[in-house]
């Protein structure tokens, strides 16, 4: 039973674009979202997070938005870069489950330059 | 500082032999997990480390995996015997305990081929 899932998986955007990447999840024991980024053959690198009891978060070009009432979030990405093609995850976390973290398949993106 | 290392890098086994993984964790992080992401799916939890003590290891897929993590440094993880449908990538990850909510470090993973 997938817990957290990320549909359209794969997205091609024009450099200096915006990405957005959409992420949807069931259980609502969740309270930490992260966002991860993998490149080929690498482990996925951290990038942004948010707790259940923000809204949203912005780390430079990244931003996250959490609708708790929806069970969705989202990542922005403004403006994309070539080097931000990659496979990036959604994980989801409750602080009860000792932060073990839940993934989705993951979305594969395209920055076209 | 250097990062979660993880090795072999690859491993290619026929059914029913023996592997271990390894995994180095961030210096001082007492958080260590081991994931599996099988080709086409998520990547999946598998168990939870608090120093040398097994938090939770409810994703382990059956006694045929053992992991051990002595004296609360580096962990292993061995598939004896191993089958079929155990190929995918093993990753570690890392992350403090001083945290509420911690991000956890990943290492670049094991890809294990059962043949």
């Amino acid at each position: 039973d997938q817990q957290v899932k990320q549909n359209s998986p794969s997205l091609s955007v024009q450099e200096g674009r915006i990405s957005i990447l959409n992420c949807d999840y069931t259980n609502s024991m969740f309270d930490y979202f992260l966002w991860y980024k993998k490149y080929p053959a690498e482990g996925p690198t951290f990038l942004i997070s948010i707790s259940s009891i923000k809204d949203k978060n912005e780390d430079g070009r990244f931003t996250v938005f959490l609708n708790k009432s929806a069970k969705h979030l989202s990542l922005h990405i403004v403006p994309s870069q070539p080097g931000d093609s990659a496979v990036y995850f959604c994980a989801a976390s409750a602080l009860s489950g000792n932060n073990r973290l839940a993934f989705g398949k993951g979305n594969q993106v395209v920055v076209i330059p | 500082e250097a990062g979660v290392t993880q090795f072999p890098s690859h491993s290619v086994i026929e059914k029913g032999q023996t592997v271990t993984l390894r995994c180095d964790p961030i210096s001082g992080h007492d958080n260590l997990y081991w994931y599996r992401r099988v080709m086409g799916k998520e990547i999946k939890f598998l168990l939870h480390f608090v120093k040398e003590s097994k938090q939770d290891e409810s994703g382990m897929p059956n006694n045929r995996f053992l992991a051990e993590r002595t004296g609360g440094t580096y962990s292993t993880l061995k598939v004896q015997p191993a089958e079929l449908e155990d190929s995918g990538v093993y990753f570690c990850a890392s992350s403090q305990a001083s945290r509420l909510y911690n991000e956890q470090f990943f290492g670049p993973g094991t890809r294990l081929t059962v043949l």
